[in-house]
């Protein structure tokens, strides 16, 4: 089954205490991005690809790291996490640009 | 840079009337735009994309968007709305940023609930 996947699903954490949240798709797509959803404030862009090893920033990039070793993996990584990060994190993925995007479940994110 | 603003985050209609949720834009080069959906407690689905083909767009469950260049908006509408039409929608606009990097910019979403 085409699918992206996402872990953690849920997640509650400590400020300061790194974290990496995992995503893989299985459809051989060269884009893949993360989301963050936050009440009021719809989807904000943190990090997208456009293919292996070739990364760049979204709107909300700060506090976040990312990496794309391989085509089918772009973990979210929080290297010191804030409880300003606590929200709802969605990785996507899409075939071609422009990116019309395959969504993951998402990762609820709560940092104490 | 580019933007998206969506009028009204909250848009209540009958059961069997018309749906529009509105979508304007900003894109200083040629834009690919998209509305997309979320149930409760799930991810987006995409219900749509215009990518300068034809202007009106057919999407999926019975929605459609028209492009308007000279508007720079891209509403969504549905003839005659379902009680499963209950959702969030979101507009989302990207373009080419040069070198063919694609930056994906949502709006804050328009959450519509469907009256029986």
């Amino acid at each position: 089954e085409a699918q992206v996947t996402q872990n953690p699903r849920y997640l509650i954490t400590v400020t300061g205490k790194k974290l990496t949240v995992t995503c893989s798709q299985n459809m051989n797509h060269e884009y893949m991005s993360w989301y963050r959803q936050d009440p009021g404030l719809g989807l904000r862009q943190i990090y997208y690809s456009m293919n292996v090893e070739v990364t760049d920033k979204g709107d909300v990039p700060e506090g976040y790291k990312v990496s794309r070793k391989e085509k089918r993996n772009f973990p979210l990584i929080l290297e010191s996490p804030s409880p300003n990060q606590t929200s709802l994190y969605f990785c996507a993925s899409s075939p071609r640009t422009p990116p019309s995007q395959y969504f993951g479940p998402g990762t609820r994110l709560t940092v104490l | 840079a580019q933007s998206v603003t969506q009028l009204g985050s909250h848009v209540s209609v009958s059961e069997g009337a018309l749906v529009l949720l509105r979508c304007n834009y900003s894109s200083s080069v040629p834009p690919y735009l998209f509305w997309y959906v979320q149930y409760p407690n799930q991810g987006l689905q995409l219900l749509l994309k215009y990518t300068s083909a034809a202007t009106l767009v057919k999407g999926i469950n019975g929605f459609e968007a028209e492009f308007k260049k000279s508007e720079t908006s891209f509403h969504l509408t549905k003839p005659s709305a379902h009680m499963s039409d209950a959702a969030e929608y979101f507009c989302a606009v990207t373009a080419d940023s040069g070198a063919g990097s694609y930056q994906l910019t949502f709006g804050k979403g328009t959450k519509l609930s469907v009256i029986p």
